[in-house]
């Protein structure tokens, strides 16, 4: 069973670069899945941000892509979030979520999420 | 992209069915048969309860289904029961490996 976990800081600094990390288990990266990243701000609904195949290509919401940037690490079973440039804007509960290949356009497994504010 | 517009909330008594709406585009809902619906309980992560548009996963009761009608999905829960009272988002493909989720609505089990 494969199962998702976010980690990273709690507080990030306005101006500066959100990073996070979502470990997989039960599973390798490496399969014929894509990696999402999603957020949702307090009190408010769900945005993608971006995902990733374990090949390194990538895709992007328009909306965020020039502050994104998503990679992966086979060796070690993860793939990572890095958002630049953060205001309290934010502010979120982020997710890594798997899109697998026999239902490409879904999300079917989700980490626990991880809150990560932006303050000073 | 712009979000999908959801209403923001619907209520039923147990037993009763629920339809939940999602509107979008053509490019997006209306262009593809990419839609998927997820339940959100407080503080938990979100679940997926339909795909495709109305395929449901392994191990989500019948009383969900799905379908699509032009720029607008719908989500259906049958048989109403305390346990379904969540927020619910839908999602679709909008093009160019691209995303984008609906607004969300509450369901309230009266």
């Amino acid at each position: 069973q494969v199962q998702l976990q976010e980690s990273g800081p709690g507080l990030v600094k306005p101006s500066g670069t959100l990073s996070l990390t979502c470990a997989v288990s039960g599973g390798s990266i490496s399969s014929s899945n894509w990696w999402s990243w999603v957020r949702q701000p307090p009190g408010k609904g769900l945005e993608w941000i971006g995902e990733i195949y374990h090949s390194g290509s990538t895709n992007y919401n328009p909306s965020l892509k020039s502050r994104v940037t998503i990679s992966v690490d086979k060796s070690k079973n993860q793939f990572s979030l890095k958002l630049s440039s953060v205001t309290a804007a934010d502010t979120a509960v982020y997710y890594c979520a798997r899109a697998p290949s026999t239902m490409a356009n879904a999300f079917d497994i989700w980490g626990q999420g991880t809150m990560v504010t932006v303050s000073s | 992209q712009s979000a999908l517009t959801q209403p923001r909330s619907v209520s039923g008594s147990p037993g009763q069915s629920v339809t939940i709406s999602c509107t979008g585009t053509s490019s997006d809902v209306g262009g593809y048969n990419y839609v998927s619906w997820y339940q959100q309980h407080p503080g938990k992560a979100p679940k997926l309860m339909i795909y495709d548009v109305s395929k449901r996963p392994s191990g989500v009761p019948d009383r969900f289904s799905g379908s699509k009608s032009g720029n607008t999905a719908s989500l259906t829960i049958s048989g109403l029961q305390a346990e379904d009272e969540a927020d619910y988002y839908c999602c679709s493909y909008a093009g160019s490996y691209v995303y984008v989720f609906g607004t969300g609505t509450k369901v309230t089990v009266l």
